[in-house]
């Protein structure tokens, strides 16, 4: 299994709809995050989380929510789809007190018609 | 606050030539990680390298090395007689230590490497 695992990996839903994207880990670390990547703009981070009652906006939270229903499991809803959220996304999970760098899920490719 | 930029959007050589990817950042803490990712057609990211602010050695790693000048802020990736399999959009990305301790990571936007046969 995939140390990080998203799903649906591919979405295709029209405006207005809710639509959540999950994620689960099994590296057993406290801190996720999620990133949208767009051509031209890298990766942006949307929320993070550095443990189940800690939640932080990143900056470009606007249009999204989180919920992080246990140290493993972290999810990303966009709660009326707009097209402008059409996008490639990432959840990924890392250690602490250091950097050791993100182990990424395989990404959910959303696209809002 | 801190910054990425990765200046080439797109590059191509031809296989068997060696190519380097420019990196440079912006912070104004003094302890900080950098890195870099691999991104191929298939659009999983893969972990490459990790580098510390208080480590300046170069690195090599078969035919991928990593230059880290922390007196011109960059952090250069140079793969050497390139392969069609390192066609790919590399990311650069960085994570200071401030007061919130290492809170996440920043990236470029990314180089679009293609190697052609």
């Amino acid at each position: 299994d995939a140390d990080v695992t998203q799903t649906p990996r591919n979405r295709i839903t029209k405006t207005g709809k809710r639509i959540m994207l999950e994620c689960s880990q099994t590296k057993g670390h406290d801190r996720m995050y999620w990133y949208r990547q767009d051509p031209g703009l890298g990766l942006r981070l949307i929320y993070y989380s550095f443990d189940v009652k800690d939640i932080n906006k990143g900056e470009i939270s606007d249009g999204y929510s989180v919920s992080r229903q246990a140290q493993a499991k972290f999810s990303l809803s966009l709660e009326s789809a707009i097209p402008n959220q059409t996008a490639l996304y990432f959840c990924a999970t890392s250690d602490e007190p250091g950097q050791s760098g993100y182990t990424f899920g395989s990404g959910t490719r959303l696209t809002v018609v | 606050a801190q910054k990425v930029t990765q200046a080439q959007t797109e590059i191509s050589v031809v296989e068997k030539e060696d190519v380097t990817l420019d990196c440079v950042y912006e912070t104004r803490d003094t302890t900080y990680y950098l890195f870099w990712y691999k991104q191929p057609p298939s659009g999983e990211l893969v972990f490459l390298i990790r580098r510390n602010s208080f480590d300046e050695q170069n690195e090599i790693s078969g035919r991928y090395s990593w230059n880290f000048q922390k007196s011109t802020s960059s952090f250069n990736f140079t793969i050497t007689a390139s392969q069609v399999v390192d066609s790919a959009v590399y990311f650069c990305a960085l994570s200071a230590l401030n007061s919130g301790g290492y809170q996440k990571v920043t990236f470029g936007i990314g180089t679009k490497l293609q190697v052609i046969p």
